[in-house]
């Protein structure tokens, strides 16, 4: 398996514009999860999916933020407007039942 | 959520050397894992280990939940350990609550 698989890796936009990261999880893999890792706060939580559903989305910052996952095989993270405090590293993760969670590589989103 | 602190926060060995990485967590875990964060910023997956001991190469872990502590042992470190080391815990919300780190660096 390729593992999961996140595009793009990095993304730059102004201010304003919309932005849209991808993620692939591993197939066969159950819960998807959507990460952000910045400086000041770490790795967070931002929304996870267990088969296609969302379960809990409380992390999302605010209704700026949305996520889908139409099928079991794609997931997109949403950010409309996005603002310069969005700019973080995104990972996207997935995982089955106790096999332990397999990280993408990220993307790195700066908003200037 | 569960509270999951590491020491030490940062660590400078010479190429060769043995450490140990600790990971303190509040509750009890159906997850703890390991996790390293190379300096390209990709996190790979070291240990999935909720309780026990793993080996995999230089790297080991072990788990004690009852006394809710986790050990990672790296041996014979090379430049290319260098990078952050997560613990990472779950306990059942499937939310994986990751502490704050320790960042390795290896020096030749």
């Amino acid at each position: 398996d390729a593992g999961v698989i996140q595009s793009p890796r990095h993304e730059v936009t102004e201010m304003g514009q919309e932005v849209t990261l991808r993620c692939k999880p591993i197939s066969g893999h159950n819960s998807l999860f959507w990460y952000r890792q910045t400086m000041m706060r770490g790795l967070e939580l931002l929304i996870y999916f267990n088969n296609n559903v969302p379960i809990d989305d409380s992390g999302m910052p605010e209704d700026r933020f949305s996520a889908k996952m139409p099928n079991a095989s794609f997931s997109t993270l949403k950010i409309q407007p996005s603002e310069p405090r969005d700019s973080a590293v995104y990972f996207c993760a997935s995982s089955f039942r106790y096999s332990g969670y397999t990280f993408g590589s990220g993307t790195r989103l700066t908003v200037v | 959520g569960i509270q999951v602190e590491q020491s030490p926060p940062d660590l400078i060995l010479q190429e060769g050397a043995n450490s140990t990485l600790r990971c303190n967590f509040s509750d009890s875990v159906n997850n703890l894992q390991w996790f390293h964060q190379n300096p390209w910023g990709q996190l790979i997956n070291l240990f999935y280990i909720p309780s026990g001991t793993k080996q995999n190469g230089r790297l080991s872990a072990t788990t004690v939940a009852t006394e809710r502590y986790s050990l990672l042992y790296i041996s014979s470190s090379q430049t290319t350990d260098s990078g952050v080391y997560f613990c990472a815990a779950e306990t059942g919300a499937n939310n994986l609550f990751f502490g704050t780190g320790t960042r390795l660096t290896v020096i030749p």
